[in-house]
């Protein structure tokens, strides 16, 4: 069936660190934008950022411009977050989620939790 | 970028009870809004997207209505299943905005 994996969070350092991956299968990936959305805890969702099929274009939120990166490889169905220098404030569960409009399908989360 | 707000906050409803949830935008959008549930440690669910079209594999007793600035979901019968946080999202421009949630209780 279809589905999105994501892999292990972690406790990271203000300014530090770290990248998320989100394995897709059951659909053609390369078909779809695909995009990373996060939630504070007992906040609402954000959207982080989004890319296009081929990665021509990206589009990301002012509070992470800068310091994430999206990234994709059709070749191994896979999404990515590039998360620098990161804040106490980006603490959140991060999710990857097909598409751009709408997200009608997503993975179980991610959590970071940046902290010192 | 554009705000949505979505009332009420909160709302306490009985099974088998009517319930709607309004999302408002600060400017029109057209029938660009979605409508997600979410359960405690879930990921939202897409239920409702272009203001009305029901996702598929979603129960019919969720509706969703509007354009412009104002949109609504409906549940025509609250089935116990049905207690969640819903959210409203627009998708006319980046960034992609959500509400900041209803949060639907058993009374």
């Amino acid at each position: 069936q279809m589905q999105l994996v994501q892999s292990e969070g972690g406790l990271v350092r203000p300014g530090g660190s770290l990248r998320l991956s989100c394995a897709a299968s059951g659909f053609t990936f390369s078909d779809y934008y695909m995009t990373w959305i996060r939630q504070a805890p007992g906040k609402g969702p954000e959207w982080v950022s989004s890319i296009s099929t081929t990665s021509t274009y990206t589009n990301y939120a002012d509070s992470v411009k800068g310091r994430f990166t999206i990234s994709r490889d059709n070749a191994k169905n896979s999404l990515y977050l590039q998360l620098n220098s990161l804040r106490v404030e980006d603490t959140a569960v991060y999710y990857c989620a097909r598409g751009d409009w709408v997200f009608g399908l997503w993975g179980r989360g991610t959590t970071v939790i940046v902290s010192s | 970028a554009i705000q949505l707000t979505q009332s009420p906050s909160s709302l306490s409803a009985s099974v088998g009870d009517r319930v709607s949830i309004t999302c408002r935008a600060s400017q029109g959008i057209s029938r660009a809004l979605a409508w997600y549930q979410q359960k405690p440690g879930r990921a939202p669910k897409l239920l409702i997207y272009e203001a009305s079209s029901l996702e598929s594999g979603v129960p019919s007793r969720f509706s969703g209505s509007g354009s412009g600035t104002a949109f609504t979901l409906t549940i025509s019968s609250l089935q116990p299943e049905d207690f969640a946080t819903y959210y409203c999202q627009e998708f006319t421009d980046y960034p992609r905005i959500f509400g900041q949630g209803t949060r639907l209780e058993i009374k």
